[in-house]
């Protein structure tokens, strides 16, 4: 088993540019998340979905949109990326939403100039 | 404002010695914690967590602490180990703010070295 997967690892955006991270999950969990990582902060949640076609805003959801395309697969999108969008981005996934025990991938670092 | 703070940035041990990590927290609402352990270029990963109707849990070379009064907790390993040496998260859960769903509450992070 994989586990959570994301894609890409790495990628430099131009201020304005869009793009679209990749996570997909293999333990059949019905939750997925997705997180921010900056530095001297910790992660901070900007989407989530319950349960497949379901999505709801976290604590920093400005910017960003998301898709829960099935089961398996959440991904987080930047319409026009901002400076202020650099950072480590993960997804997570959990059995059910109240689960606290999440899984992480091993994230994606986006650097936006 | 900081929720749950982890006031030491880094740590260093001696392999063998004691590494106790300590976070705190402001909200009353939270009723579980947990720890993560996060080595560089990897995801997060579960490491250990308590319910606030305990006040100890052990897991290995692992205990956590919580003082409820305190709003303090603290991760223990016992022995160190050079392997131990990774970013630990703390992370608060709870009806904070008035949600059900499992939403975790993160601290900043405490890097820790152990030394061979």
């Amino acid at each position: 088993n994989a586990g959570v997967t994301q894609t890409p690892k790495f990628q430099v955006l131009k201020t304005g540019q869009s793009m679209t991270l990749q996570c997909a999950q293999d333990m059949n969990h019905n939750s997925m998340y997705w997180y921010r990582q900056d530095p001297g902060m910790g992660l901070r949640l900007i989407y989530y979905s319950a349960s497949e076609g379901t999505t709801d805003k976290g604590e920093v959801p400005n910017g960003y949109n998301v898709s829960r395309l099935n089961k398996r697969e959440f991904s987080l999108r930047l319409e026009s990326a901002a400076p202020s969008q650099t950072s480590v981005y993960f997804c997570a996934s959990s059995e059910e939403v109240r689960s606290k025990t999440k899984f992480f991938g091993p994230g994606t670092r986006l650097t936006v100039l | 404002d900081q929720q749950v703070k982890q006031n030491s940035p880094s740590l260093s041990v001696q392999e063998g010695r004691i590494s106790i990590l300590n976070c705190d927290y402001t909200n009353s609402m939270f009723d579980y914690f947990l720890w993560y352990k996060k080595y560089p270029a990897e995801g997060p990963t579960f490491l250990i967590s308590i319910s606030s109707i305990k006040d100890k849990n052990e897991d290995g070379r692992f205990t956590v602490f919580l003082n409820k009064s305190a709003k303090h907790l603290s991760l223990h390993i016992v022995p160190s180990q050079p392997g131990d040496s990774a970013v630990y998260f703390c992370a608060a859960s709870g009806n904070a703010g008035g949600t059900s769903y499992g939403k975790l509450t993160f601290g900043q992070g405490t890097i820790l070295t152990v030394h061979p």
